[in-house]
């Protein structure tokens, strides 16, 4: 089935502990981007990349980091977990002129739930 | 950068009846305006979006204006139903280039059987 695969889908972690995120996509999307989701504050955007080899910093970088090595994975790490970043994170993909025409919506994953402690 | 308002941030209805979310944002140069829905636990979906060469857009029971004089867009469900409660978020950007969306913080909506 097509779309976008996050694992895992929760997780709790010490604070200071390094943490990767993983997010595979099959749809062939140029586009993928790191959210995070806190009540209140909606979806801000953590970093993104525009197409494989290429990335970029959204309205909340700090703290976390990403490569795009190819089209399909965009793994979000996190190199010192710290409390603050107890949140939901959801990876989502758009195609960004990879199709012909058609709408360029972005498709997000299932999210993962991460807790710093 | 772009700013997204949203509100109400929670709202009520009576199954059958009306709901209006409303938005506005500040970047005169917007010209795409998508609303995710979110239902508890899962991942936000695109329900409706608009360009700003349209001023409304229907879509069954949901519907989009938009006032690009005043900057602002609303989410207009009709004969609301109880799969209707989720949160809804609206978002300002461009048609192409996803990483300036700009999303709002969120409306809870919660229909009343």
């Amino acid at each position: 089935i097509a779309g976008i695969t996050q694992a895992p889908t929760s997780q709790i972690l010490a604070a200071g502990r390094r943490m990767t995120l993983r997010c595979t996509q099959d749809m062939r999307h140029n586009a993928m981007y790191w959210y995070r989701q806190d009540l209140g504050l909606g979806l801000r955007l953590i970093h993104y990349s525009n197409t494989a080899g290429t990335t970029g910093k959204g309205e909340v970088p700090d703290g976390y980091s990403v490569s795009r090595a190819n089209t399909d994975d965009f793994p979000l790490t996190l190199a010192s977990a710290v409390p603050s970043q107890t949140s939901v994170y959801f990876c989502a993909s758009s195609p960004e002129g990879a199709l012909s025409s058609g709408a360029n919506v972005l498709t997000f994953g299932a999210g993962s739930r991460l807790t710093v402690l | 950068g772009e700013n997204v308002e949203q509100h109400p941030s929670t709202l009520s209805v009576q199954e059958g009846d009306s709901a209006v979310i409303k938005c506005t944002y500040s970047d005169s140069a917007s010209n795409y305006f998508p609303w995710y829905k979110q239902e508890l636990g899962k991942r936000p979906q695109l329900i409706i979006d608009i360009r700003s060469n349209v001023g409304e857009k229907k879509d069954q029971r949901i519907a989009v204006t938009l006032n690009k004089t005043a900057k602002h867009f609303s989410l207009h469900i009709t004969e609301t139903q109880p799969e209707d409660s989720a949160v809804y978020f609206c978002a300002a950007g461009f048609f192409f280039g996803n990483e300036k969306l700009t999303f709002g913080t969120g409306t809870r909506l919660t229909i009343i059987p």
